[in-house]
């Protein structure tokens, strides 16, 4: 099972909307909505922060969206702050009844 | 409060076996699934696999199949990862983390366990 593919970086300005793309197959993304989001400080856990394509947990910030469309999934954090900066992964279900990440994206606050 | 602590760091030669922990509470144990979770030194997450402690299901990444042994102790709440013959590639992060039945994905993590494994 392949890694989802994210782009390696993403960056914005505080204030700004940036948006992260996930692509699978039609082994993962393109038939189960079940693709999650998490957050990842260097040297923390990481926080889940979208589930099931597009529910936020309880007490995670409106400001973090989740969508799909085919086999990509694409994560949106709008009104960008300091906080965000980190790393940030996609994951989903696959037909072989396993999970799979994606590669990555490093989001900087300009 | 749902909390999963796990034990610390391990510092190990090659071809030597290891066995790490992740204890569970705030919850009940047997009706999660634990997953495992790796991260190499400047790389990204990759996942493992999980084990239902209910009855020891079991689902391993292919990556990691043969590799390594999950397994659990209902009376103590523990999941456990192991090892029998540790390499260098094996030098990681190791995350634990709790995944609802039904719903693949993980809603809480330990604060993982670094392994290094090294001549």
């Amino acid at each position: 099972q392949s890694a989802l593919t994210q782009p390696a970086s993403v960056s914005g300005s505080p204030g700004q909307s940036i948006t992260i793309s996930c692509t699978g197959s039609r082994s993962d993304i393109g038939t189960y909505n079940y693709v999650s989001w998490y957050q990842h400080h260097p040297g923390k856990a990481p926080k889940l922060i979208i589930s099931e394509v597009s529910n936020r947990p309880s007490g995670v910030s409106n400001r973090f969206s989740g969508s799909k469309s085919g086999s990509t999934a694409s994560l949106t954090i709008s009104g960008l702050q300091a906080e965000d900066e980190a790393d940030y992964y996609c994951s989903s279900f696959t037909s072989s009844s396993t999970g799979v990440f994606g590669t990555g994206t490093k989001v900087t606050v300009l | 409060e749902v909390q999963l602590v796990q034990s610390g760091a391990e510092v190990k030669k090659p071809g030597e076996s290891l066995k790490i922990s992740c204890k569970s509470s705030g919850y009940s144990f047997s009706t999660y699934w634990i997953g495992w979770v790796r991260q190499v030194p400047g790389k990204g997450l990759e996942w493992m696999g999980i084990i239902y402690p209910g009855d020891s299901d079991t689902r391993y990444s292919p990556s990691f199949q043969g590799q390594v042994t999950f397994s659990t102790e209902k009376s103590i709440n523990t999941a456990y990862l192991q090892w029998s013959s540790l390499k260098a590639s094996d030098t990681a992060i190791y995350y634990c983390a709790r995944q609802l039945n039904g719903v693949p994905n993980f809603d809480y993590w330990g604060q993982g366990t670094p392994v290094s494994v090294s001549s």
